[in-house]
């Protein structure tokens, strides 16, 4: 099975701080992924990677940065917190095999800033 | 520009009946559809998947059927489960884009009573 854990299930920060999330997945995929959610807009897909130090911007990436060292791991950065980036963020990895895209979930980060 | 569009909030179903979940898309270079159920406080995880080169794909208790020409899929739950309640969200994918990333809809909250 596909294992896409993320480092903290709930997080408080302060306006202004730096905001490291991290994510590991263990099958090798290429690709991974770093979502928003918020009630009634769904996902938003804010950066993704299809490669080690490779990152493209998603739909919403203003006020996130990313990195990707190693291909198992990729982290959004929030280099300063504002109270509108409360929300659920959610990490995702796929293999494109060029026929499907299914992309794996890691539990979330619950994220509140104050 | 919402390219996919889960237009029911919410749909209640009691225990034993079927569950129709439906999801609408604009974008015709859509090619591969997904759909995801999410618990509270969890990740998503992918329950079924269809490519366009077929019109239906049929796993357990779920089926989702897909009419190219409408732009139009719906997932089918039957019979439906308490278990079953969640939030399930429509996604989809063009292939040939080169980038596997995924459009969501806004989710549909299923409550199914026993």
């Amino acid at each position: 099975d596909v294992k896409v854990t993320q480092s903290s299930r709930y997080l408080v920060k302060r306006t202004g701080e730096k905001v490291f999330l991290e994510c590991v997945q263990d099958m090798d995929h290429e690709n991974m992924f770093w979502y928003r959610q918020d009630p009634g807009l769904g996902l938003r897909l804010i950066y993704f990677s299809y490669d080690v130090k490779m990152k493209e911007k998603g739909d919403i990436p203003e006020g996130y940065s990313v990195s990707r060292e190693k291909k198992e791991r990729f982290s959004l950065i929030l280099e300063s917190a504002s109270t509108n980036q409360t929300s659920m963020y959610l990490c995702a990895s796929s293999e494109f095999s060029g026929q499907t895209d299914t992309q794996y979930f890691g539990p979330g980060t619950r994220l509140t800033v104050l | 520009d919402q390219q996919v569009k889960q237009n029911s909030p919410s749909l209640s179903v009691q225990e034993g009946r079927i569950s129709i979940l439906n999801c609408d898309y604009t974008n015709s270079m859509f090619d591969y559809f997904l759909w995801y159920k999410k618990y509270p406080a969890e990740g998503p995880t992918f329950l079924i998947s269809i490519s366009s080169i077929k019109d239906k794909n049929e796993d357990g208790r779920f089926t989702v059927f897909l009419n190219k020409s409408a732009k139009h899929l719906s997932l089918h739950i039957v019979p439906s489960q308490p278990g079953d309640s969640a939030v399930y969200f429509c996604a989809a994918s063009a292939t040939s884009s080169g980038y596997s990333t995924l459009t969501f809809g806004k989710g549909t909250m299923l409550l199914v009573s026993p």
